[in-house]
């Protein structure tokens, strides 16, 4: 079975600082994707990054990076220059060899102007 | 192009009741999926089509039933409404291996 974890069910941050929004998986299959999703108060569901299981180097979409520690199933997010539009439930989410998407319960990030 | 589109975007229900909430997607996925979110939860599979004519059972299946007549169509089915069923209900599409395109979800308040 597959699982995700989102210990933090909520955090906050200043204006233009960085957090880190931490998530841990299990899983017994050897490739796999990770990923993160955003969902604002809209409920869209929208992809911030994703993360292949058998490439080393972390995923980097602007703003936003992961920290990828595969031996220890650790799958963090990093926002920098935090902005107040990043305000939202941020959802990792785990996909192995099936279709089937796992998800995490969430993290609601406050941003503080 | 509209991405995934559901119909309709808030429904209540007695219980009993039945419906159906219709997923389309103009992209030519291969792939549908149907989900639900309850307060505190992620995102929970209900079923998902591999494609046209195809269905599978996801996490939580009971109570729903799905339909792929055409490939741009994903109808999610209640036959008789229960409270429990009360949520937010969310269709998804994608080709193999790609994330997941979500649609904007459907609230649904079951009485």
């Amino acid at each position: 079975a597959q699982t995700v974890t989102q210990s933090q069910p909520e955090m906050s941050v200043q204006e233009a600082e960085t957090v880190t929004l931490s998530c841990t998986y299990d899983t017994s299959e050897s490739d796999y994707y990770l990923f993160w999703y955003k969902q604002p108060p809209s409920r869209q569901m929208i992809l911030v990054i994703r993360q292949e299981a058998y490439k080393q180097q972390n995923a980097t979409e602007n703003r936003f990076s992961v920290n990828f520690q595969k031996a220890a199933k650790s799958f963090s997010l990093k926002i920098s220059d935090s902005q107040l539009g990043d305000a939202a439930m941020y959802f990792c989410a785990l996909r192995g060899g099936s279709e089937k998407l796992v998800f995490g319960k969430g993290t609601k990030l406050t941003v503080n102007p | 192009n509209a991405g995934v589109t559901q119909t309709p975007k808030f429904r209540v229900l007695k219980t009993g009741q039945s419906m159906t909430l219709l997923c389309a997607q103009d992209m030519n996925h291969e792939y549908m999926y149907w989900y639900r979110q309850d307060p505190g939860m992620g995102l929970r599979l209900i079923h998902y089509s591999v494609g046209e004519g195809t269905t599978a059972k996801g996490e939580v299946p009971d109570g729903y039933n799905v339909s792929r007549l055409k490939k741009q169509n994903f109808l999610l089915g209640l036959e008789s409404a229960a409270p429990s069923q009360t949520s937010v209900y969310f269709c998804a599409s994608s080709r193999p291996v790609e994330p997941r395109r979500f649609g904007p979800g459907t609230r649904l308040l079951v009485l």
